[in-house]
């Protein structure tokens, strides 16, 4: 089976742009988690979603937003980008979300200049 | 709430000795633990899990892990260690319930390293 895959791996953005992100998960995987990485807070959960419905969110402002489509793709957006956003955006996916390994897509590196 | 700690930032081993990476975890209820391992610009990668059962974990490229639930801890291990075993390493906790759908808890993580 292919494994998450993440496009794009690189974007660099300016302040107050958005950006979408995107994730496919391994087939048959229905829950798809997104973490964001950062050397000074670690890995912090944003959100999951499941059958196209968000389940579970993080302490992330309304401005980090999220959606899956009905074959379980996922998009993650971040309107109104901020010097702060730079970060690694992980993308992970397992059957149901819940205690099955979750497994993770190589990422999204995201500078905001 | 759930919460990990790695009390180690760094760990640096000799190779063909052996290793541990520390983990304490606080959850309520049974705690699902999880380790993952990172290598520079890459994803994270599963090592192995603990959800219930022998408190002695054996998971992937002969890494073991121990489940102490007196102690609260779930240490990484492995007998004889490789120059590339050097990256940085996760626990994470999965709690139980609505709340945790989807969501691992993860400690800061520590970084092996490994001489030759």
């Amino acid at each position: 089976k292919a494994g998450v895959t993440q496009t794009p791996r690189y974007l660099i953005k300016t302040r107050g742009q958005q950006v979408t992100l995107s994730c496919s998960p391994i087939s048959g995987h229905r829950s798809v988690s997104w973490y964001q990485q950062t050397p000074g807070q670690g890995l912090q959960f944003l959100f999951e979603y499941f059958s196209e419905t968000q389940r579970n969110k993080g302490n992330f402002p309304g401005r980090f937003s999220g959606r899956q489509f009905s074959n379980s793709r996922s998009e993650m957006n971040v309107s109104t980008l901020e010097l702060g956003d730079s970060a690694l955006y992980l993308c992970a996916s397992s059957s149901t979300g819940s205690v099955e390994t979750q497994y993770f897509g190589p990422g999204t590196r995201l500078l905001v200049l | 709430a759930q919460s990990v700690a790695q009390p180690e930032d760094q760990v640096n081993v000799a190779e063909g000795n052996p290793l541990t990476v520390k983990c304490t975890y606080s959850v309520s209820g049974n705690p699902y633990l999880f380790w993952y391992v990172q290598y520079p610009n890459r994803g994270l990668q599963f090592l192995l899990k603990y959800i219930t059962g022998d408190n002695l974990v054996k998971g992937s490229y002969g890494f073991e892990a121990e489940f102490n639930k007196s102690q609260t801890s779930f240490h990484l291990k492995k007998p004889s260690a490789l120059v590339s075993d050097s990256a940085l390493y996760f626990c994470a906790v999965r709690g139980l319930g609505g709340t945790s759908y989807g969501k691992l808890t993860f400690g800061q993580g520590t970084i092996l390293t490994v001489h030759p």
